[in-house]
Order: C-alpha cells, then structure tokens, then sequence
C-alpha cells in the first residue's frame, strides 16, 4: 500500500499570493493532520480532521484554513502568504482520531515565500 | 501550552560511539513518542511509550519515560552514520489530544 502522499513537492509564491496544499492518506486512515515545520523547529500542529470534520486546530491565524473530502483526502489552503509561511508542510494520516494513534507521515511539501 | 525541551540541539560523534539524547518538560504527558527525521522526508515514528518508567528497546536503541512522565530519554549503542538525522519527541497530554512536538536534535554519525 502507498503511503502518505503530499503534493506538490516544492512550491514557490510571493507575498500576498495563496496557495493550496494536498495530501492522500494511507488507504483506510480517516484522520489527516496538518503540521508546519520551520528550519531547525519541531512541526507545529495546524490542524486535524477526522470523518471530515475539524477536530483540533492549533495556534494559527485565519489565513489558514482545511478541508476533508469525503475520499479521506485533505486540502491546506493559506492565504495572503507571508516571508514567515516558509516552511516544511507535513500531514499526517491515522486510522482513528489522533491523539495517542500512531501518525504517519507525508514526505511534505515545502513552500518557500519571496 | 505544554512545552517541550530537547538536549543536545547537535551533536556530532564518530561510528561506533554510543549517546543519549535527552527530552524535558515541566508538563506530564500520557504518552511520548520519539521519531527520526531524515533530510526531504517526513519524521517516522520510533516508539511511543505511556507507562512512566517504562523502557522499550528497538535493536541499539533504547527509550525510557521518566518516573513521573514528565522527561524521556534515547540512548543508542555503536551508533552507525544510517542513524544520522532529526531526532524529535512529542507528548500528548491526554489521549485524543494531539501531540506537541519538541525541537529535535540533530545528529550526525561520522564513518
């Protein structure tokens, strides 16, 4: 079975601009979490979903913002991107909610913001 | 907000040594986990472990969760330079909750 895939890989935009990051989980996981890991910093958690529902969200302005589709997959939309929204976007899937499930990880997707 | 420290923040040593790597909190944590991070890829979980003094071993590498479920260590035997990478903990403090990461340590095996 395939793993966690993300895309695109790398991704280059400007200040102010947005952008769309995707994620497909493990085949059977119904959880996607969304992670930001900036240069030399531990990922930082941005957001769950479970069942296509948001169940956690972390310390993140509105700028960012998720969705889950009913194939399980899952979206990462930021806007009005800012120099410090470079960074190393992971997800994560697991078969039930998080939390103490074992999370699985996406190769991510670095953005890099000019 | 429960934060999580990590000991060295580097740490450089040839083949064949052996280390430990350390991570720390004033908060208690239900479950720990320990995972490595390679250059381009995402972390791959190593351990969890939820019983406070409990030890688990994976082939040179054994993890310990402090008495009180406050700390954890990752002590490596003959390190080899495959074991080069980013080394993260993260605790959760209730199951459900998601898991809060520390900043790593970022280890590098020299042949």
């Amino acid at each position: 079975d395939a793993g966690v895939t993300q895309s695109p890989t790398h991704l280059i935009k400007t200040r102010g601009q947005q952008v769309t990051l995707r994620c497909s989980p493990i085949s059977g996981h119904k959880s996607v979490s969304w992670y930001q890991q900036v240069l030399g910093q531990g990922p930082q958690f941005i957001f769950q979903y479970y069942e296509k529902e948001e169940r956690g969200r972390g310390n993140f302005p509105d700028r960012f913002s998720a969705r889950q589709f009913p194939n399980y997959s899952s979206e990462l939309n930021v806007n009005a991107l800012l120099l410090g929204d470079s960074a190393l976007y992971l997800c994560a899937s697991s078969l039930l909610r998080g939390g103490g499930e074992t999370q699985y990880f996406g190769p991510g997707t670095r953005l890099l913001v000019l | 907000t429960q934060l999580l420290e990590q000991s060295p923040q580097f740490l450089s040593i040839q083949e064949g040594e052996n280390l430990t790597v350390y991570c720390n909190s004033s908060s208690v944590f239900s479950s720990l986990q320990w995972y490595r991070q390679e250059p381009g890829e995402g972390p791959v979980l190593l351990v969890t472990v939820v019983t406070g003094g409990e030890v688990k071993k994976l082939k040179r590498l054994t993890f310990q969760f402090g008495d009180a479920r406050k700390d954890s260590s990752l002590h490596i035997t003959a390190a080899q330079p495959g074991d080069t990478g980013l080394y993260l903990c993260a605790g959760a403090a209730n199951y459900g909750q998601n898991f809060v990461f520390g900043p790593g340590t970022r280890l590098s095996v020299l042949p």
